[in-house]
């Protein structure tokens, strides 16, 4: 069946420190692969996501790249900012989304 | 952009009484819409899926009977929790996909606590 093994949480970083934030998965067939974050108190925001091999998702300064030999769609970002503190979930969507457990990201200054 | 939303955020109820949970689709149209269930730090788990004007599809494990759903019109989604105990306590998550974009956007979420 499908599944996803997200890295484990809680995560605090100092501002402008490099972030990864490990993701794997198992699915039949070639999923499209999804980040998605949740701000406190907010709901689910899409953060990026790659529908094939090799394609790489980006946005915010967040960047992903959907590795099909090693089955992981691991989440960085170069530098992060207090702003970005929130729950970050790694979600593979083949006929229905399948979600990590969420890793929990705060930035310090 | 679109946003869902989900009415109320949290709710606290008696053992054995029902509560309704409503998930909306302000600036588009949803002819599907998603219920999910959220264990603390655990995952989001599909409940089932809503078709506006049809019945629900229960994922396996899913009690019909105790959570009933209803998707009435293209904007609205409604989750009740019949005869609530204290293991429906959980964090529930809507989803609605736009008719058009068939993007999937996720509402904020309503904690249920059953005492």
């Amino acid at each position: 069946g499908n599944s996803v093994t997200q890295m484990e949480g809680p995560v605090t970083l100092s501002e402008e420190a490099f972030l990864t934030i490990n993701c794997t998965y198992t699915a039949t067939g070639y999923p499209s692969l999804f980040w998605y974050v949740q701000y406190p108190g907010e709901g689910l925001q899409l953060l990026l996501k790659a529908t094939k091999a090799d394609d790489k998702g980006s946005n915010k300064g967040f960047e992903a790249t959907y590795r099909k030999e090693t089955t992981s769609f691991h989440l960085e970002k170069g530098s992060v900012q207090v702003s970005d503190s929130a729950v970050y979930f790694c979600a593979p969507y083949g006929n229905q989304f399948y979600f990590g457990t969420g890793t929990s990201l705060t930035v310090i200054p | 952009g679109a946003v869902v939303s989900q009415h109320p955020s949290w709710v606290i109820c008696k053992s054995g009484t029902s509560v309704k949970i409503e998930c909306r689709s302000l600036d588009f149209q949803a002819t599907t819409m998603f219920w999910y269930r959220q264990f603390p730090k655990q995952s989001l788990m599909l409940m089932a899926t809503s078709n506006e004007g049809s019945k629900a599809t229960y994922e396996q494990g899913v009690e019909k009977d105790k959570f009933l759903i209803n998707h009435a019109s293209l904007t609205l989604s409604t989750l009740t929790v019949t005869s609530a105990h204290p293991e429906d306590s959980s964090f529930y998550i809507c989803s609605a996909r736009d008719r058009k974009s068939l993007e999937q956007y996720f509402g904020p979420g309503t904690r249920l606590t059953v005492t």
